[in-house]
């Protein structure tokens, strides 16, 4: 199967910071979405991407495509508590099947 | 606007037993997937149902059987339980035929193997 990589493997920062997080693979992506996942819940739907080096924002979260359509980048704007969890990606690589990436844990330090 | 429901929310079964989840997708979606999440990784991709028809397959055993009923509801079925079975048990609908259409992911089916 296809692996994405995703780093920081985890974050501590203070609120009111910025965030920046990737996820990286080997293959050529046609689809990126991200994902937030509070525990003991399923993932929630953040940001669909579908063209290379297209840029979109929900409030205060952006994400891009790279370019090379092996990546992909999401970053958070003056973050606050709430934004607390695992974040993943996921791309569509070939047929109907997404693949996950690692996941990006964040803690927001009040 | 029913998001995705899963059923039940927590199960404990022995090993060699078998289990059956289920999943009501979001309302307006016809297409199911199933994913197991062990804990601490991302989910893994099981199958997809569209049309009452299993239409991708991961890389999971014969043991992991699914189906679809008309009204799009859709059941995994997990045979002769392992001790690796342990996971978080998600489903996800989206709607129609493309395969890039965004995932909705319900809370999941924790399931765990003694």
């Amino acid at each position: 199967g296809q692996q994405l990589n995703q780093s920081p493997q985890s974050m501590f920062i203070q609120e009111g910071e910025d965030v920046s997080m990737n996820c990286t693979s080997s293959s050529i992506f046609n689809t990126w979405l991200w994902y937030k996942q509070d525990p003991g819940e399923g993932p929630v739907l953040l940001i669909a991407l579908y063209k290379a080096g297209e840029l979109t924002s929900n409030g205060r979260l952006t994400a891009q495509f790279g370019i090379t359509r092996k990546d992909s980048f999401l970053n958070i704007s003056a973050s606050i508590p709430s934004d607390v969890g695992i974040y993943f990606c996921a791309g569509l690589y070939t047929g109907n099947q997404f693949y996950f990436g690692t996941g990006t844990s964040l803690t927001v330090i009040p | 606007d029913a998001g995705v429901t899963q059923s039940p929310t927590h199960l404990i079964k022995t090993r060699g037993q078998q289990v059956t989840l289920r999943c009501s997708p979001k309302s307006g979606h016809d297409t199911v997937s199933w994913y197991q999440q062990a804990l601490g990784q991302g989910p893994q991709f099981i199958f997809q149902y569209y049309e009452e028809e299993e239409r991708q397959r991961g890389n999971f055993p014969d043991r992991f059987s699914g189906h679809q009923f008309p009204n799009y509801s859709s059941e995994l079925n997990v045979n002769a339980l392992l001790l690796g079975d342990s996971a978080l048990y998600l489903c996800a609908s989206s709607l129609g035929r493309a395969a890039n259409q965004p995932q909705h992911f319900g809370d999941g089916t924790r399931l765990s193997i003694l």
